[in-house]
């Protein structure tokens, strides 16, 4: 069963639009949760997580993320997009103790 | 400062050769991960070390397979017999803390296996 699932392929949004990037997750229990990037021809980063607490979550690079656990879901927000931002983004989820499953990716356009 | 180094960048192995592939994670760092990542596709998880033990291989995809940290700091992802559909990007990632408690991954570049 997919413990986390990134509906969308590919997301694009003009420079400073607020852009979205969804993220649903299928894990019992309280999940810690984590968003990652991937600029092209580099390694992945981290970006933000929730482990417990507020559920709105602040991360690099004026990144945030909303926890809701009556929808399952934690999307990755920011209010302004840069052309900068145009990358790969991964949300992930930690089951089990050790084992982290990512999702299979959305990639952002971010239009000058 | 250092981060997570992977060697060989890039490996191209005839099928049924053996490769080793090297991990040298963030010094001090507790966990270590591998993963494998298809073309277009996530990080699959591979297996997982707390120092030197390996508490979770239940991702590595065949016993061709073997991976190990025998002093709690360098780690190397041995495949053996490698077949086309081991072909991939294998990424290392260290943690500063023990997996459990959510502390978050810090990825090496990968390493680029290409069976021919």
């Amino acid at each position: 069963a997919q413990s986390v699932a990134q509906p969308e392929d590919q997301v694009n949004v003009a420079e400073g639009n607020p852009l979205t990037v969804k993220c649903t997750y299928s894990v019992s229990g309280n999940p810690y949760l984590f968003w990652y990037v991937q600029y092209p021809n580099r390694g992945l980063q981290f970006l933000l997580k929730y482990i417990t607490g507020d559920n709105l979550v602040k991360g690099s690079y004026g990144f945030e993320a909303e926890f809701n656990k009556s929808q399952t879901s934690f999307h990755l927000k920011k209010p302004s997009a840069l052309v900068s931002d145009s990358a790969l983004y991964f949300c992930a989820v930690l089951k089990g103790g050790f084992k982290t499953i990512f999702g299979a990716g959305t990639r952002l356009f971010v239009k000058a | 400062g250092a981060g997570v180094s992977q060697s060989p960048r890039y490996k191209v192995a005839k099928r049924g050769q053996d490769v080793a592939l090297r991990c040298d994670p963030i010094s001090g760092h507790v966990s270590l991960f591998w993963y494998q990542q298809a073309l277009g596709q996530g990080p699959e998880f591979l297996t997982y070390f707390q120092n030197e033990a390996q508490l979770d291989k239940s991702g590595l995809p065949s016993d061709r397979f073997f991976a190990e940290r025998p002093e709690g700091s360098v780690s190397t992802l041995k495949i053996q017999r490698t077949q086309q559909e081991d072909s991939a990007v294998y990424l290392c990632a260290s943690g500063i803390g023990t997996s459990g408690r959510g502390y978050e991954q810090y990825f090496g570049p990968g390493t680029r296996l290409t069976v021919t």
